[in-house]
């Protein structure tokens, strides 16, 4: 593929509910991030891999965040018992670079909202 | 925690004229980048500028860096209805781990 993509583009979930969103990276991307952008901000670091390694969660916020890459290529980002500050937009990006600070390219992200 | 804070949170110009936007960080970084974000879209990488670099050119966008004053600016030239976005500057910090955004600026280029 081209880019980034992302499943689903949007999510809608009942409180408690568990939810899985897919990353596919760019094919030789080494890296790979997650991101939750907030309405009106930024988007917040997640979490990083390195090929299947996860190098980093340090920005997961809740023991109900986890994040997988078993092959080192397509990554699942699974929230268990959404509650609605949960709801935001899920952003995956990938590099072909080892180092978590260079240029990265960002998918169109999962649209999240749970009521 | 974001580490790089923009301004102006908004900036509404008229086709043509320029628009310049300003991002202020507070830790010691590797590089600084800037991201567009059209509305409803992923992020778009527009240009990286490392430490030891003052200035960059890439088209219609001038990024100047000033490590002293730890802080960056972003200019577009001849802007047009299509530069309507948020743009988002991004610093890599020297523990490299990660990057860090700040909250952005809402661009609107009127007709």
């Amino acid at each position: 593929g081209a880019g980034v993509s992302q499943s689903p583009r949007y999510k809608v979930a009942k409180r408690g509910q568990d939810v899985a969103l897919r990353c596919d990276p760019i094919s030789g991307h080494v890296s790979l991030f997650w991101y939750q952008q907030a309405l009106g901000q930024g988007p917040e670091f997640l979490t990083y891999f390195q090929n299947e390694a996860q190098l980093d969660k340090s920005g997961l916020p809740s023991d109900r965040f986890f994040a997988e890459r078993p092959e080192g290529s397509v990554s699942t980002l699974k929230i268990q018992r959404t509650q609605q500050e949960d709801s935001a937009v899920y952003l995956c990006a990938s590099s072909f670079l080892r180092l978590a600070t260079e240029t990265q390219y960002f998918g169109p992200g999962t649209r999240l909202l749970v009521l | 925690s974001q580490q790089g804070e923009e301004d102006p949170q908004a900036l509404s110009i008229q086709e043509g004229e320029n628009a310049t936007m300003n991002c202020s960080y507070k830790t010691s970084i590797n590089n600084l980048q800037w991201y567009r974000q059209n509305s409803g879209r992923g992020l778009v990488h527009l240009i990286l500028i490392r430490s030891n670099e003052r200035e960059k050119h890439s088209g219609r966008l001038r990024v100047t860096l000033d490590t002293s004053k730890k802080s960056s600016s972003l200019l577009i030239t001849a802007s047009r209805a299509a530069d309507t976005a948020s743009y988002f500057c991004a610093t890599g910090g020297t523990s490299g781990s990660r990057l860090t955004f700040g909250e952005g600026t809402q661009l609107t280029v009127n007709p």
